[in-house]
Order: C-alpha cells, then sequence, then structure tokens
C-alpha cells in the first residue's frame, strides 16, 4: 500500500499524558500536512511542512502542540499534558508541491479520559 | 476571511442525481475540492477543479463553480447506496497551501 499511513489507528490516554502520533506520507510527496477533526465537523488545519521545514505553524492549537518532520519524510505530532479537549480524529496528509491534491491518511483517533 | 459553507444533510433516492451545494468566501482561491468520507475512515479526494474553470466532469461526477457566486456543486449521476457518506467541499485560500473544509454534508442514498 503506497497511501498515507498513521500509527497508531486508535489512542486513549489519561489526562495530563503525553501522546505522539506517526505519519508516513507518499513517499516522493514533499508537502506534509496535521489536520484535527471533531464530531461533525469538517478538518481543522494544524500545520504544515515542505520537506523538512515547517512553514505555517500558527494554527496550532496550544503550545502543548508541536510536529516535527525531522529528515522530510515521516511526521509527528506530539500533545503534551492531554486535556479532554484533545479527543479528536487527527488526519494526516500529504501532496506533491502545486499539485493540488492531498490525499488523507486513516487518521488516528485520540480519547483522552 | 475564510468561511465555507454546506448545507448539513440531503437525501435521494437510489438511481436519482445528487447535487451537493457550497458557497466559500474567498474569491483568489486557487483549487476546490471535494472530498468522501465513509464512517471511521479517512478522506477521499474525489476531484478538484481549478479556479479558472467553469465545470469539471469524471464519469459519475460532475463539478459546477460559478466564481461571482462563489458557489461550487457536485452533482453525482445514478446515486447508489454506496455513495452514502459525507461529502466536505474545501479551499486553498488566497496563498495558502492548506485546505479549509466546510463542515460536511451528509448524503443518505434511500432504497
Amino acid at each position: 500500500d503506497t497511501g498515507v499511513s498513521q500509527n497508531p489507528r486508535h489512542k486513549i490516554t489519561k489526562r495530563g499524558q503525553n501522546v505522539t502520533f506517526r505519519c508516513d506520507p507518499i513517499s516522493e510527496h514533499n508537502r506534509l500536512y496535521w489536520y484535527r477533526q471533531t464530531l461533525g465537523q469538517g478538518p481543522e488545519f494544524l500545520t504544515y511542512f515542505q520537506n523538512e521545514a515547517q512553514l505555517e505553524k500558527s494554527r496550532l492549537l496550544s503550545d502543548r502542540f508541536s510536529a516535527e518532520r525531522p529528515k522530510g519524510s515521516f511526521s509527528t505530532l506530539e500533545i503534551q499534558r492531554t486535556e479532554q479537549g484533545d479527543s479528536a480524529m487527527y488526519l494526516c496528509a500529504s501532496s506533491l508541491g502545486g499539485s493540488g491534491e492531498a490525499f488523507f491518511g486513516q487518521g488516528t483517533r485520540l480519547t483522552v479520559v | 476571511g475564510e468561511d465555507v459553507e454546506q448545507s448539513l444533510f440531503l437525501s435521494v433516492r437510489e438511481g436519482d442525481s445528487s447535487v451537493i451545494n457550497c458557497t466559500y468566501t474567498d474569491s483568489s482561491s486557487t483549487y476546490l475540492y471535494w472530498y468522501k468520507q465513509e464512517p471511521g475512515a479517512g478522506l477521499q479526494l474525489l476531484t478538484y477543479i481549478f479556479s479558472n474553470m467553469d465545470m469539471k466532469q469524471d464519469q459519475r461526477l460532475t463539478v459546477l463553480l460559478n466564481k461571482k457566486d462563489k458557489h461550487l456543486s457536485l452533482r453525482i449521476a445514478d446515486t447508489q447506496t454506496g455513495d452514502s457518506a459525507i461529502y466536505f467541499c474545501a479551499e486553498t485560500p488566497g496563498s495558502a497551501r492548506q485546505l479549509t473544509f466546510g463542515s460536511g454534508t451528509q448524503l443518505t442514498v434511500l432504497p
């Protein structure tokens, strides 16, 4: 399967714990995006990378959220000191330059209890 | 500002055509997209249209773009039960690279 891969698919964590999600984009895609989706809403943009550079991060929801793409391939999204309001689906997408086509992974569903 | 609006629900009979509508606010959007999301799944890119086009057809899907009214529609011909899903309209506003999504339209196909 050469699509966008996200791990884990589901994560249940206790409030206050840190969580990290991984995204492996389509191999030749240089752009990688993170979105958050809550029930009944469309995905909400968080941040994006072009190669290893994080070009937009002002939409990250708080300073508890951070993302990396150290070698321009896979990316991680970390949430520190999770809160119940962080419960959502976290989606990753990738695209090739200005192609206009962004492909999404299956998402990681986070539940904070 | 960035805002994409869609009606929340649409029901059609199997075999009929479905038309899902969307309005957006950023006239500088370069691309406009339609994505499909089935329960528990990620988003599947159905089709997209470049802003200098009025129409795009791809098999059962027809996209119409009215730039003057900032209105986008997706027509699905011969709608099937497998088309039941949430459909999201999205744009790339201005020079942004990320997508701005609407809240989605739940399409229910009745037998």
